[in-house]
């Protein structure tokens, strides 16, 4: 059964970059058949998936958020990673990494427990 | 356009049903039949409760059931327990890289 867990800082000051890793385990990222998301919950408030990435290295952002985001994949560690400049107190939340299949990358089955990030001097 | 409009809460007694709405657009829930359903328990991550509007993940009861009628989709559980209580959200494709969640509905049992 797959299994994906978050790590990475919990606190990021303003301006700075936030980065987050994301590891696979119970299952290769290299399987190609999914894609692979970061999706994040601000406290209290609705979800907002931010983007997606793909074994090969090729990635989709959410429109909003593209200036600012960078996702990247480590195959030999089986890990993914986001990166978010320019950080600020709106970008505080819990962040998600999930896995969509490849036909529908939009329907998120499996699930990381989430990672608290917040911005703050 | 950004987050789907769902009612804050509902409630139910046991045993009964529910309805929660998801109120969009014909952009996202209108055009396509991509929305989806998480239950989330306070501090957990969501889970997968229905996609493709209507469809269930294997291992959900079949108490969840989903469905939509022009720009609005919804989630009905029945037969509503205890352990349904929890935060749900519904999600809609709206084209190339884009998702929209809804804001969230509680649902208190």
């Amino acid at each position: 059964q797959v299994q994906l867990q978050e790590s990475g800082p919990g606190l990021v000051k303003p301006s700075q970059t936030l980065s987050l890793t994301c590891t696979v385990s119970g299952g290769s990222i290299s399987s190609n058949n999914y894609y692979w998301s970061w999706i994040r919950q601000p406290a209290g408030k609705g979800l907002e998936w931010i983007g997606r990435i793909y074994a090969s290295g090729s990635t989709n952002y959410n429109p909003s958020l593209k200036s600012r985001v960078t996702l990247s994949v480590h195959t030999s560690k089986n890990q993914f990673s986001l990166k978010l400049s320019s950080v600020t107190a709106a970008d505080t939340a819990v962040y998600y990494c999930a896995r969509g299949s490849l036909r529908s990358w939009y329907i998120f089955d499996c699930w990381g427990q989430g990672s608290l990030v917040t911005v703050s001097s | 356009q950004s987050a789907l409009t769902q009612p804050r809460s509902v409630s139910g007694s046991p045993g009964q049903s529910v309805t929660i709405s998801c109120t969009g657009t014909s952009s996202d829930v209108g055009g396509y039949n991509y929305v989806s359903w998480y239950q989330q328990y306070p501090g957990k991550a969501p889970k997968l409760m229905v996609y493709d509007v209507n469809k269930r993940p294997s291992g959900v009861p079949d108490r969840f059931s989903g469905s939509k009628s022009g720009n609005t989709a919804s989630l009905t559980i029945s037969g509503l327990q205890a352990e349904d209580e929890a935060d749900y959200y519904c999600c809609s494709y709206a084209g190339t890289y884009t998702l929209f969640f809804g804001t969230g509905t509680e649902v208190t049992v």
